[in-house]
């Protein structure tokens, strides 16, 4: 059972433009989320996260929002860069005392077209 | 270095046989998560240490699945009497205990079972 979900394997947006990434999820216990962005043969890097109690987060170019009645959420990178071409995850955990053990989307694989 | 440290890189071994995982935290990080990505998939939570609490075993996939962490710094992960389906990218992840921070991680140990 996928608790998160990212329903776009693949998308390619050109520099300078936005581009916006999904992520739904199921468990209605997952109180905070957060963007990882991967490179090949590299560890997941934290991007940006957001608590359940907000919607909307924002650091630079990147912005998280979150819309808890559709349990989904979103990233939105403007302006695009090269340099963002990655993998991006989705990640959810629930408050649990400090054991945020994360539950990962499948990945959304950014392409950037120069 | 500054970051999480994994060893090793890459590890090509035979079915049956078992092997060993090693990860360093980031200095000063109490929490330590194991997890680990099949082709094609998200990352899966495998298991949690945090201080001297009993671990959180509850994504291990079987009891050939051991992990120890000594000293509450470096930890092993071992997997006995490797499957070919115990192939994929092993990465591990370290945080502060204080709720709702980010999550660091290395770069995996890409382990292939032949």
């Amino acid at each position: 059972d996928q608790q998160v979900k990212q329903n776009s394997p693949s998308l390619s947006v050109q520099e300078g433009r936005i581009s916006i990434l999904n992520c739904d999820y199921t468990n209605s216990m997952f109180d905070y989320f957060l963007w990882y962005k991967k490179y090949p043969a590299e560890g997941p890097t934290f991007l940006i996260s957001i608590s359940s109690i907000k919607d909307k987060n924002e650091d630079g170019r990147f912005t998280v929002f979150l819309n808890k009645s559709a349990k989904h959420l979103s990233l939105h990178i403007v302006p695009s860069q090269p340099g963002d071409s990655a993998v991006y995850f989705c990640a959810a955990s629930e408050r649990n005392f400090g054991n945020e053990k994360l539950t990962f989307g499948t990945g959304t694989r950014l392409t950037i077209i120069p | 270095g500054a970051g999480v440290s994994q060893s090793p890189s890459n590890k090509v071994t035979e079915k049956g046989k078992d092997v060993e995982l090693r990860c360093d935290p980031i200095s000063g990080h109490t929490a330590l998560y194991w997890y680990r990505q099949s082709l094609g998939q998200g990352l899966e939570f495998l298991i949690y240490f945090q201080g001297n609490s009993a671990p959180d075993k509850s994504g291990l996939p079987s009891d050939r699945f051991s992990a120890e962490r000594t000293g509450g710094s470096v930890s092993t992960l071992t997997i006995q009497r490797t499957q070919q389906e115990d192939s994929a990218v092993y990465l591990c992840a370290s945080s502060p205990y204080y709720g709702n921070q980010p999550q660091h991680f290395g770069d995996g140990t890409r382990l292939s079972i032949l």
